[in-house]
């Protein structure tokens, strides 16, 4: 059975970092895209950034301050959050992408942006 | 890029059908035959009910059905059972640079 287990979020003042982790197991990781989808509290889901054969992309609310990236090897795909605003509160599922839908979730990491 | 357009709410009886619609452009729903589905419930990660705009995940109920006309995708739910009492929320390929939109959620109640 695919699954895929989120890590590393928590409490962090703005201007901060965090380095979100999403292990995955049951399934042959390097063969699928992924992808990082949030929601923040009371709020609908957002794409945040894909990683696959189309390559690298971002939404444009994080652009240019969060980085995409995943080691094979460790069967792990990654979320490094700099810059963070308070809007960037929420939590944070990481998903497999098959036949372009979102088939496997997390059970999320939960952010907050706060001073 | 901008969020697809879904009713904040839809209810039915148990046993009764439920329609939510998702309207978007050209670029996405209208664009591609990649229209998904997710239900979610409180506290819960979403779950996939239907991609490809018709087609259903191995598990989920043939209840559930999809289908799109122009920008605008359905999502239905026929035989409503208490337990399909959820948020859902539908998403849309639209292209390579920035590939994936959701819907704004429709909040399903089994009256």
């Amino acid at each position: 059975e695919a699954q895929l287990l989120e890590s590393g979020g928590g409490l962090v003042q703005p201007g901060g970092s965090l380095r979100l982790s999403c292990a995955a197991s049951g399934f042959t990781f390097s063969r699928y895209a992924m992808s990082w989808v949030r929601q923040a509290p009371g709020k609908g889901l957002e794409c945040v950034s894909v990683i696959g054969d189309i390559g690298i992309r971002y939404a444009d609310s994080v652009k240019g301050r969060f980085t995409i990236s995943r080691d094979n090897s460790k069967n792990t795909v990654y979320l490094q959050m700099n810059s963070l605003r308070a809007e960037d509160t929420a939590v944070y599922f990481c998903a497999t992408l098959w036949n372009y839908a979102f088939e496997t979730w997390g059970q999320g990491t939960m952010v907050t942006v706060s001073s | 890029q901008s969020a697809l357009t879904q009713p904040p709410s839809a209810s039915g009886s148990p046993g009764q059908s439920v329609t939510i619609s998702c309207t978007g452009t050209s670029s996405d729903v209208g664009g591609y035959n990649y229209v998904s589905w997710y239900q979610q419930h409180p506290g819960k990660a979403p779950k996939l009910m239907i991609y490809e705009v018709s087609q259903r995940p191995s598990g989920v109920p043939d209840r559930f059905s999809g289908s799109k006309s122009g920008n605008t995708a359905s999502l239905t739910v026929s035989g409503l059972q208490a337990e399909d009492e959820a948020d859902y929320y539908c998403s849309a390929y639209a292209g390579s640079n920035n590939p994936y939109v959701f819907g704004t959620g429709t909040k399903v109640t089994v009256l």
